[in-house]
């Protein structure tokens, strides 16, 4: 079946550092991959997402791009900012699956100190 | 922001009480989906819907069940609530498109005592 592994957390960041957190999947068919982000207390936002091998998206400094060969999707940020402090969800969608249900990795909780 | 609602926000309920959520969009989206968030899970899918009184199990389906008789909402339903189920409940909106971008609700978290 289809599922995401992504790193564990907290990463805990100074302002400015790089970041990179580290997404993995498996599918049996063909994947949109997305990066969502969650504050505290709200619900989630998509971030970026990527529909097809060699893709790249990017939003607000974050990027990933959609690796086959390696079955991953790293998101990565030149330069966070204390607000870039929340929790990431790296997430899946079958596009032959026609719930287009989205399916979550754990979610990997990003700090950035001043 | 999509127009999702969520209510109510906060509940504390009794094990073995009933208890309903509530989703409510203005998007006029076709699917429409229930997740649950606990920590070291991520988001699980619990069920959703792809019309009206169109609705399919996920993969967290036990205890559970939806309705879904408007277009506009989309019921969650605890028939006899238990410690278990104590969580935070995301309701999802999305449009066809084959890219299964969605959209989130402010989530409702629900205590079972």
């Amino acid at each position: 079946g289809n599922s995401v592994t992504q790193m564990e957390g907290p990463v805990t960041l100074s302002e400015e550092a790089f970041l990179t957190i580290n997404c993995t999947y498996t599918a049996t068919g063909y994947p949109s991959l997305f990066w969502y982000v969650q504050y505290p207390g709200e619900g989630l936002q998509l971030l970026l997402k990527a529909t097809k091998a060699d893709d790249k998206g990017s939003n607000k400094g974050f990027e990933a791009t959609y690796r086959k060969e390696t079955t991953s999707f790293h998101l990565e940020k030149g330069s966070v900012q204390v607000s870039d402090s929340a929790v990431y969800f790296c997430a899946l969608s079958d596009q032959e699956d026609s719930s287009y249900k989205l399916i979550f990795g754990s979610g990997t909780r990003l700090l950035v100190r001043p | 922001d999509a127009g999702i609602t969520q209510s109510p926000r906060h509940k504390v309920t009794e094990t073995g009480t009933p208890v309903t959520l509530r989703c409510h969009q203005t998007e006029n989206h076709r699917y429409m989906y229930w997740y649950r968030q606990d920590p070291g899970h991520g988001l699980r899918l619990i069920h959703y819907s792809y019309g009206v009184k169109d609705t399919d199990k996920g993969e967290v389906s036990d205890g559970y069940s939806v309705s879904r008789s408007k277009t506009e909402d989309f019921l969650l339903t605890l028939e006899s609530a238990t410690s278990s189920q104590t969580s935070v409940y995301f309701c999802a909106i999305s449009e066809y498109s084959g890219y299964g971008e969605a959209f989130f609700g402010q989530g409702t978290r629900l205590t079972v005592v």
